[in-house]
């Protein structure tokens, strides 16, 4: 069974970056036809679809936030992670680390989610 | 950008009753080539992530139980709880996934026990 977990710091200064990174146990992040995604969702909101990355590379973002995400993965350490710079109030939501499949265009495997803070 | 829209926004049903939660998308994710809709539906309960519950609009993910059920196709989705249980109080989200690089999500149906 694939776990995901998220982890970095919980707050973080605005005009700061936010990183946060992806752990991916029970399986390889290498096999298989999936991506790897991040998704918000501020406190009492909907969901936010950040970005994908595949094991080759390829990687996509939501448009509106293009700018300022970077999306990466490191398959020796079996994780990814995610960087989004010039961090303002507006970017302070619960980040949530996804496995999709192209197989079914969903997202199976979600980690807990982890809750970062932007504030001085 | 595919925007997902959602109604109602909440409701409330009697335990063993119907719930029905509406999606509607701004454009169609049929894709034509292999007659898919490209929309999952998605369970979240307060302090869990989403859980998938059914994909292409109507295919049931493993486990989730047959009171819950997909339709719909185009630009139109239903899902239906077909007799509510008490675990079932949730927020539901529809998502697209036709429209690459952008994945979208609706706002969201709070579903409470009347």
């Amino acid at each position: 069974q694939v776990q995901l977990q998220e982890s970095g710091p919980g707050l973080v200064k605005p005009s700061q970056t936010l990183s946060l990174t992806c752990t991916v146990s029970g399986g390889s992040i290498s096999s298989g036809s999936y991506y790897w995604s991040w998704i918000r969702q501020p406190a009492g909101k909907g969901l936010e679809w950040i970005g994908r990355i595949y094991t080759s590379g390829n990687t996509n973002y939501n448009p509106s936030l293009k700018s300022r995400v970077t999306i990466s993965v490191d398959t020796s350490k079996n994780q990814f992670s995610l960087k989004l710079s010039s961090v303002t109030a507006a970017d302070t939501a619960v980040y949530f680390c996804a496995r999709g499949t192209d197989s079914s265009g969903s997202y199976l495997f979600w980690g807990q989610g982890t809750l970062v803070t932007v504030s001085s | 950008d595919i925007v997902m829209t959602q109604s109602p926004d909440s409701l409330a049903v009697s335990l063993g009753e119907r719930a029905t939660i509406n999606c509607k998308s701004s454009q169609s994710v049929l894709y034509s080539s292999n007659n898919k809709n490209y929309l999952a539906w998605y369970q979240q309960k307060p302090g869990q992530p989403p859980k998938l519950l059914i994909y292409w609009a109507s295919t049931r993910e493993s486990g989730v139980p047959d009171r819950f059920s997909g339709s719909g196709s185009g630009t139109d989705f239903t899902l239906t709880i077909s007799s509510l249980q008490a675990e079932d109080v949730a927020v539901y989200y529809c998502q697209q996934y036709y429209s690459t690089p952008l994945f979208t999500f609706g706002p969201g149906t709070k579903v409470d026990i009347k």
